[in-house]
């Protein structure tokens, strides 16, 4: 069965604390690796769509990248403005897609 | 550009009612369509998704279906809510080719009382 498992569960980071989250999955065959931000009570903002390991997508702060087993998703000098819930997804077949629990991550000033 | 929307945004129904959430995706065509559930504080559970007209694949045996009734538009429904059925519903589609994207609308908040 395919799983996606994220850790931590919550991060309390402080303004300018660099971070990574992780996103560990089992699917055979993988497709894609997605990342989402999502905002309390919004749907899931689309981030990053990565495809084979090695494979790395930035924006602004954020740098996600994927290994044959798990992705990460590196977070630079965060602002409180990167508060948020971040959900990773996996798809076998482009039609299902799996999602881990999320990590929330609070950014203090 | 593609948009997808969703309504209502947020509604309170009492238990045994019906339920009607709708979903349209402008800008494309063909697209597959999915919805999600979300529990607070839980991750996204998949509840329907659609690869065309008339075409549904339930992934969680429930009191809920799903419609398509054309190529552009997924309706959840139910005929006897349930307290479990509260919780934040999802659209969502994708171009329909292996490995693309999904993106999901703003969500449909329901509180069954």
């Amino acid at each position: 069965e395919d799983q996606v498992t994220q850790s931590p569960e919550a991060l309390r980071l402080q303004e300018g604390e660099s971070s990574s989250l992780n996103c560990s999955y089992t699917v055979s065959g993988l497709r894609g690796l997605f990342w989402y931000r999502q905002d309390p009570g919004k749907g899931p903002e689309f981030l990053f769509t990565l495809y084979s390991a090695g494979e790395e997508k930035e924006k602004e702060r954020l740098k996600a990248t994927l290994t044959k087993k798990e992705s990460f998703l590196h977070i630079t000098a965060p602002k409180p403005e990167d508060s948020a819930t971040y959900l990773c997804a996996v798809t076998q077949y482009g039609q299902n897609f799996v999602f881990g629990p999320g990590t929330r991550l609070s950014v203090l000033p | 550009s593609q948009t997808i929307h969703q309504w209502p945004a947020t509604l309170v129904q009492p238990v045994g009612s019906p339920l009607s959430l709708e979903c349209t995706v402008e800008g494309t065509s063909n697209p597959n369509l999915y919805w999600y559930r979300q529990a607070a504080g839980r991750g996204l559970q998949l509840l329907f998704y659609s690869v065309g007209i008339g075409q549904i694949s339930s992934e969680v045996p429930q009191n809920l279906s799903a419609s398509r009734p054309q190529d552009r538009q997924f309706i959840l429904s139910s005929k006897k809510l349930l307290l479990s059925d509260s919780g934040f519903y999802l659209c969502a589609w994708n171009p329909g080719r292996t490995g693309n994207t999904i993106y999901f609308g703003e969500g449909s908040w329901l509180t069954v009382v």
